[in-house]
């Protein structure tokens, strides 16, 4: 089936570094959602881009959908100690019909601040 | 303005018992999905509601589990018979009516099930 690859895995930054994230995907998908997780809770939407080439941003948080529509990025600047968690990029496959209302996620970034 | 609820948070079971779980979407969000995610993994999607309809399941879905929305509104979550693989969070989540922000889904706390 389908697959996201997001990388990296993991990462361990100094406080008030800037972080990259990004999630490719084999086909062409016509959504892109970024989402925090902490440990024991759900998931947190932070950014939903719809356009290929579109740059949003929330906040600290930056993220772009990609071009070829096969890739988005998540860049966090100036982090912080409540940045620590599990990032998830997720994206809705275009198939050419109505939304399939199923939602595609990458296997998670996790990030560490030290102070 | 609440969020979305899932009851119970948490649930240990026996295997070969079954497990009901609940999810109160978000007011007005007419679509309801269900999720599984596994330690170390992404959510996995199971399926989805729109109002009372069930409009897609995953193969993951096997003939143990079974959801409903009977009143376009809270939906249900069982599984029958349970297995230790079932151990897993099961996420709920909703998305508003409105086309453009329909595939923005907020999720609720999840409920860990545990089967021993």
């Amino acid at each position: 089936g389908q697959q996201l690859n997001q990388s990296p895995q993991s990462m361990f930054i100094q406080e008030g570094e800037d972080v990259s994230m990004n999630c490719t995907s084999s086909s062409i998908f016509n959504t892109w959602l970024w989402y925090k997780q902490d440990p024991g809770e759900g998931p947190v939407l932070l950014i939903a881009l719809y356009k290929a080439g579109e740059l949003t941003s929330n906040g600290r948080l930056t993220a772009q959908f990609g071009i070829t529509r096969k890739d988005s990025f998540l860049n966090i600047s100036a982090s912080i100690p409540s940045d620590v968690g599990i990032y998830f990029c997720a994206g809705q496959e275009s198939d050419g019909s109505s939304n399939t209302g199923k939602l595609i996620f990458g296997q998670g970034t996790t990030l560490q601040v030290k102070p | 303005d609440t969020g979305v609820s899932q009851n119970p948070r948490h649930k240990i079971t026996k295997r070969g018992q079954n497990v009901t779980f609940r999810c109160d979407p978000i007011s007005e969000h007419n679509r309801l999905y269900w999720y599984r995610q596994t330690l170390g993994q992404g959510p996995e999607f199971l399926t989805y509601f729109q109002n009372e309809a069930q409009l897609e399941k995953s193969r993951l879905l096997s003939d143990r589990f079974s959801a409903e929305r009977p009143k376009g509104s809270f939906s249900t979550l069982e599984i029958q018979r349970t297995e230790q693989g079932d151990s897993a969070m099961y996420l709920c989540a909703s998305s508003s009516r409105l086309a453009e922000t329909y595939n923005e889904q907020f999720f609720g706390p999840g409920t860990r099930l545990t089967v021993l």
